[in-house]
């Protein structure tokens, strides 16, 4: 399956934890890889890997997984971390496929 | 600095073909999984397809028939046509670069996009 499933929305409370989650079977080979984007902006890769974080991305983010579903965690939440979120994967069953989850709208309250 | 530029027409009517170029500066072009991703408003992103250095190719099934990709090593380019298009293709086309990392050891597989043109707004209207 080339399917990934995501929260539609998502709020938190400024400076708590939030979960991000991302599920399919894709995920049971292959990493999800997290992208941040904001109102008129390209996205950006937050996390990508078992947990690895590009350059210039705070560590208040992480990632996480297990079986066929894929977290991000974003630990003390800050208002400029509200975005959609998006997650994806590659197909595993051979057919070398990409595929996004449907987005997550995180707000930060 | 790593950075992809992208270009091509903004304004397109239906039944005509959709034509972007992105170049890459300051970095290699093998290795790598040159995608397209598009996203149309209010909406979220969908994978296109890919092109490798060589020219390999893998097309999102719900598009190939319209979709042709193309590289220009010389030029540190690559190029997205989809034919035939109609207001649902309207959207932001971005191009990224594709990683896709074997941890043989570990059987891990890493997939991820980790630079983005600035995008291109494509309008579908007659």
């Amino acid at each position: 399956s080339s399917e990934l499933t995501q929260d539609p929305a998502v709020s938190v409370a400024l400076g708590q934890t939030v979960r991000i989650t991302c599920q399919g079977d894709s995920l049971r080979s292959y990493y999800a890889s997290w992208y941040q984007q904001k109102p008129g902006q390209a996205p950006v890769l937050v996390i990508y890997g078992k947990n690895n974080r590009p350059s210039g991305i705070p560590d208040r983010f992480s990632g996480s997984s297990s079986g066929n579903t894929a977290s991000l965690t974003i630990t003390g939440a800050q208002a400029e971390d509200e975005a959609d979120y998006y997650c994806n994967s590659r197909d595993s069953s051979g057919n070398h496929l990409g595929v996004f989850g449907g987005g997550t709208k995180l707000t930060v309250l | 600095q790593v950075q992809l530029q992208q270009w091509g027409a903004g304004l397109l009517k239906p039944s005509e073909t959709l034509s972007l170029t992105c170049a890459v500066y300051g970095e290699s072009f093998s290795g790598y999984y040159w995608s397209w991703i598009r996203q149309p408003p209010g909406k979220g992103l969908e994978w296109i397809g890919e092109i490798n250095h060589s020219g390999s190719t893998n097309y999102n099934p719900s598009l190939k028939s319209r979709v042709t990709m193309s590289v220009d090593t010389s030029k540190n380019q690559f190029s997205l046509k989809l034919s035939s298009v109609t207001a649902a293709d309207t959207a932001i086309y971005y191009c990224a670069r594709g990683n896709l990392v074997v941890v043989p050891a570990a059987i891990e597989f890493y997939w991820y996009f980790d630079l983005w043109g600035r995008g291109t707004l494509v309008t579908v209207s007659s």
